[in-house]
């Protein structure tokens, strides 16, 4: 049963960087999926930050492209988020996610989640 | 960037009522759409892909339909365990993008 498992500081200063972990249990992130990270702040929607294939390709949210990287580490089943000079609004909870099954090697809709770990902007 | 609006807000019913919901992109999607349900404290669980496609162990209450730009989630009736918010989101083209979600609240 494949498990997603977010892991990170929960608490980041204002303009620093936020850097999270998702870690892939139970299947191969070298499978042929874009594996995606998803935000949401306390008491709102669902934002779509990025994806990311295990060969390399990645795909980003316009509005966060230019502070936003994610990379894959195929030797530790491990897929990243790192996110820069952040604020107040980029306090959410955040999900590591995997599309479905019958959708590899393209843009998914997601059914395997992490919990999903909760980060909050402060000094 | 590909808009979702979902209406309403807030649908407020009773156990054993019909839902519809409403998720409507800014432009074509084809059938790349999908439905999630969540409750508090919960990740999304998927409830519906590609538009009427139900995922794997969701009950045959609910249902979706739809294509281009006009989407409805439906839920026969509704269980006291269904009363959630409900998102849409769109897999057609990059960016991905969810819709602002309705909540589905006990009359």
């Amino acid at each position: 049963q494949l498990q997603l498992q977010e892991s990170g500081p929960g608490l980041v200063k204002p303009s620093e960087t936020l850097s999270l972990t998702c870690t892939v249990s139970g299947g191969s992130i070298s499978s042929l999926y874009f594996w995606a990270w998803i935000r949401q702040p306390p008491g709102k929607g669902l934002e779509w930050i990025g994806s990311i294939h295990y060969n390399g390709n990645t795909y980003y949210n316009s509005s966060l492209q230019s502070r936003v990287t994610i990379s894959v580490d195929t030797s530790k089943n491990q897929f990243s988020l790192r996110l820069t000079s952040v604020t107040a609004a980029d306090t959410a909870v955040y999900y590591c996610a995997r599309p479905h099954d019958t959708m590899p090697n393209v843009a998914g809709a997601f059914h395997m989640w992490g919990q999903g770990t909760m980060v909050t902007v402060s000094s | 960037e590909i808009v979702l609006t979902q209406s309403p807000a807030t649908l407020s019913l009773s156990p054993g009522e019909r839902a519809t919901l409403s998720c409507r992109p800014s432009q074509s999607v084809s059938s790349y759409l999908a439905w999630y349900q969540q409750k508090p404290g919960q990740a999304p669980r998927l409830l519906i892909y590609d538009a009427s496609n139900r995922a794997s162990g969701i009950p045959a209450r609910f249902s979706g339909s739809g294509s281009g730009t006009d989407f409805t989630l439906t839920i026969s009736s509704l269980e006291p365990e269904d009363f959630a918010v409900y998102y849409c989101q769109q897999r057609r083209t990059w960016p991905l993008t969810f819709g602002g979600g309705t909540k589905v609240e006990i009359k």
